[in-house]
């Protein structure tokens, strides 16, 4: 059972666009929910991170929001570049459990 | 701040031989670290999460005589695929984290096993 979907699987975006990743979760004893970048062969990279009792985080190009109520949290990437194409990675934490749990992931392509 | 090693970076063994991937993070102290496995274009999936000096806690359907892990230290975890076969070939990733920040997880760049 997928405790957090994520969609779209895959997205494109031309350059200075805004590219956008949603995620839904069903859990509520999660309360940590960081986005990770990975390229190719290469290990995720935390990005941001919020916890549920903020509605929006910012950080550079990159804004998380979450909405408690809706239990759904979203990467907003501002002015998309080539270099961001990448695969994003939603996922949350649960304290007692003590794990991440991983959203499918979602393939960007930013053309130039 | 806050980087993990991994090595190798690539494995190529023959079936039924054991492969040792070696875990560090090199500018912090890591309390616990955890063992994911991920195969193409595919979520990673949590194998174990082992804290310094405990036993490793295992992911429900991983075998634990078939991948050991061991936390001897602060900085260095490994995991042993013992008599690894073909199905055991994956990108498998650790990621570790600090005493009161356990849920801020820094990855490995991952090390990808081949088994022949």
């Amino acid at each position: 059972q997928q405790q957090v979907k994520q969609s779209p699987q895959s997205l494109i975006v031309q350059k200075g666009g805004i590219s956008i990743i949603n995620c839904a979760y069903e859990n509520t004893a999660f309360d940590y929910f960081p986005w990770y970048q990975q390229f190719p062969g290469k290990g995720p990279a935390l990005l941001i991170a919020i916890r549920p009792d903020v509605s929006e985080k910012k950080e550079g190009r990159f804004t998380i929001s979450f909405n408690k109520s809706a239990k759904q949290f979203s990467l907003h990437i501002m002015d998309s570049q080539p270099g961001d194409s990448a695969t994003y990675f939603c996922a949350a934490w649960e304290t007692s459990g003590s794990r991440l749990t991983f959203g499918e992931g979602t393939q960007l392509t930013v053309n130039p | 701040g806050a980087v993990v090693s991994q090595h190798p970076s690539r494995v190529i063994c023959k079936s039924g031989t054991s492969v040792k991937i070696e875990c560090r993070s090199l500018d912090f102290q890591a309390t616990t670290m955890f063992w994911y496995r991920q195969f193409p274009k595919q979520s990673l999936m949590l194998m174990a999460t082992s804290n310094e000096g405990s036993k490793a806690t295992y992911e429900q359907g991983v075998e634990k005589d078939k991948f050991l892990i061991n936390h001897a230290s602060l900085t260095l975890s490994t995991l042993t695929v013992t008599s690894a076969h073909p199905e055991d070939s994956s990108f498998y990733i650790c990621s570790a984290s600090a005493r009161g920040y356990i849920e801020t997880q820094y990855f490995g760049p991952g090390t990808r096993l081949l088994v022949l």
